[in-house]
């Protein structure tokens, strides 16, 4: 059974950083396209970031750009988000997923993270 | 605000038959296939529709995707209660080199 386990999330004051993890089972995590999409309290799905199998090829959303960054390890299975310099806009709970744009995908439950004073 | 267009909420009686239509341009619809998310809250979002109008196993014929041009839209016959949930749209953006959603579209059943 595949599954996706967020974990890191909280309340972290404006400026502040933060690092996502999310430990995947169940599949050959290395063979997949891996993502974040967040949505903020009361607003849409919004995509966030992903990185190739090989951990090499990454994208962002312009909104966290040079801020957030992607990476893997695909010896531990896991994914992560570091994400500095955070506003309160971060605000958001925060979904790890597998293969979003295809049609093997999983999603884990989310997890939330907070950036108030 | 979105790169991708839904109508902020759509609504219609049980049995009835709704459309969400998902308005983009030659950089994301046009030229990336679209997939559609149904979301309930509190839960992680259901796929839907892939590859522009492909059902997942396990998702009821009722749902269908179609496109064309820069336009997308889903359909749900015979509605029912429980379908009752925020629909969205999603691709991929050449320009932007990044995924992207529309703002969602908030599905009643009367």
């Amino acid at each position: 059974e595949v599954q996706l386990v967020e974990s890191g999330g909280g309340l972290v004051q404006p400026g502040g950083s933060l690092r996502l993890s999310c430990a995947a089972s169940g599949f050959t995590f290395s063979s997949f396209w891996m993502y974040w999409v967040r949505q903020a309290p009361g607003k849409g799905l919004v995509w966030v970031s992903r990185i190739h199998g090989d951990g090499f090829t990454t994208h962002y959303a312009d909104s966290v750009k040079g801020r957030f960054t992607i990476s893997r390890d695909n010896a531990k299975n896991t994914l992560f988000l570091q994400m500095n310099s955070l506003r309160a806009e971060d605000t958001a709970v925060y979904y790890c997923i597998r293969d979003l744009h295809g049609d093997s995908v999983s999603w884990g439950q989310g997890t939330l993270v907070t950036v108030s004073s | 605000q979105y790169v991708l267009t839904q109508p902020p909420s759509v609504s219609a009686a049980p049995g009835q038959k709704v459309t969400i239509s998902c308005s983009g341009s030659s950089s994301n619809i046009g030229n990336n296939y679209v997939f559609w998310y149904q979301h309930l809250p509190g839960t992680a979002p259901k796929l839907l529709i892939y590859k522009d109008n492909k059902r997942p196993s396990g998702i009821a014929d009722r749902f269908s995707g179609s496109k064309s041009g820069t336009s997308a839209t889903l359909g749900i016959t015979g509605l029912q209660t429980g379908d009752e949930a925020d629909y969205y749209c999603g691709t991929w953006d050449i320009s932007l080199s990044a995924g992207v959603f529309g703002g969602g579209t908030k599905l009643t059943v009367l």
